[in-house]
């Protein structure tokens, strides 16, 4: 069981909206740290999609964007493209555990 | 741009170690800290501990406890994990990846991460 709880997959079509959530406690998101973003693409290592105050590295397009609110953490994806088909990591660091926590990953599919 | 290179797949007998390696070409470790990753087939992404090597500070998932040892030579820019105890479940995809050395090894944002090091237990 994954300390952060994700939805094991969503869908969309091409050009809509989509959102992942991400939900933590008091002692990981609730209290400040992450919720980061990995994007991770069949056969490929992950990568970052969203750090800080909704941070985007270099590279990642604005169509992404992530908020936090209490215990929980969203990414959201605007105009869906075939590209955007991938699994998704929430990543944040508990506290209580004095440990790196990540969710168990969102599986986006495109149609 | 940095990027981190790690080790070559291994296949190992169940009981027995394994060590994996993770250099950041074009650069150093400087002030970052190095987090170890591991993805089962099919599965998800988990924590097993990090490094921050210019502090000497090491943090480990509860879970890992007692089986793995991430370690770090400053002169050759090399972090190093080292899991004991082999088992079957241990078959995975092991990632390293660079961290905010601000932060206990656990915690601020990964942006960097090597290419992935399968390792398979097997008999």
């Amino acid at each position: 069981q994954s300390v952060l709880t994700q939805p094991p997959s969503v869908s969309g079509a091409l050009g809509q909206r989509v959102t992942i959530s991400c939900t933590g406690s008091t002692s990981n998101i609730g209290a400040g740290y992450g919720g980061y973003w990995y994007q991770q693409l069949p056969g490929t290592a992950p990568k970052l999609l969203i750090y800080g105050n909704n941070n985007r590295p270099s590279g990642v397009p604005d169509r992404f964007s992530a908020s936090r609110s209490g215990t929980s953490a969203s990414l959201a994806i605007t105009g869906l493209q075939a590209e955007d088909e991938a699994d998704y990591f929430c990543q944040s660091y508990d506290s209580s555990l004095g440990e790196g926590v990540f969710g168990g990953g969102t599986k986006l599919t495109v149609l | 741009q940095v990027q981190l290179v790690q080790s070559g797949a291994e296949v190992k007998q169940p009981g027995s170690s394994v060590r994996v390696s993770c250099n950041p070409s074009g650069g150093t470790f400087t002030t970052y800290g190095i987090n170890w990753v591991r993805q089962a087939p099919g599965q998800g992404l988990e924590w097993m501990g990090g490094i921050i090597p210019i502090l000497h500070t090491t943090n480990y998932a509860q879970q890992f406890q007692g089986r793995v040892t991430i370690t770090a030579d400053k002169s050759t820019s090399t972090a190093y994990m080292e899991l004991s105890s082999l088992k079957s479940e241990d078959t995975a995809l092991y990632y390293c990846a660079r961290g905010d050395g601000r932060h206990p090894p656990g915690a601020g944002v990964f942006d960097v991460w090597g290419q992935g090091t399968m390792v398979t237990v097997s008999s």
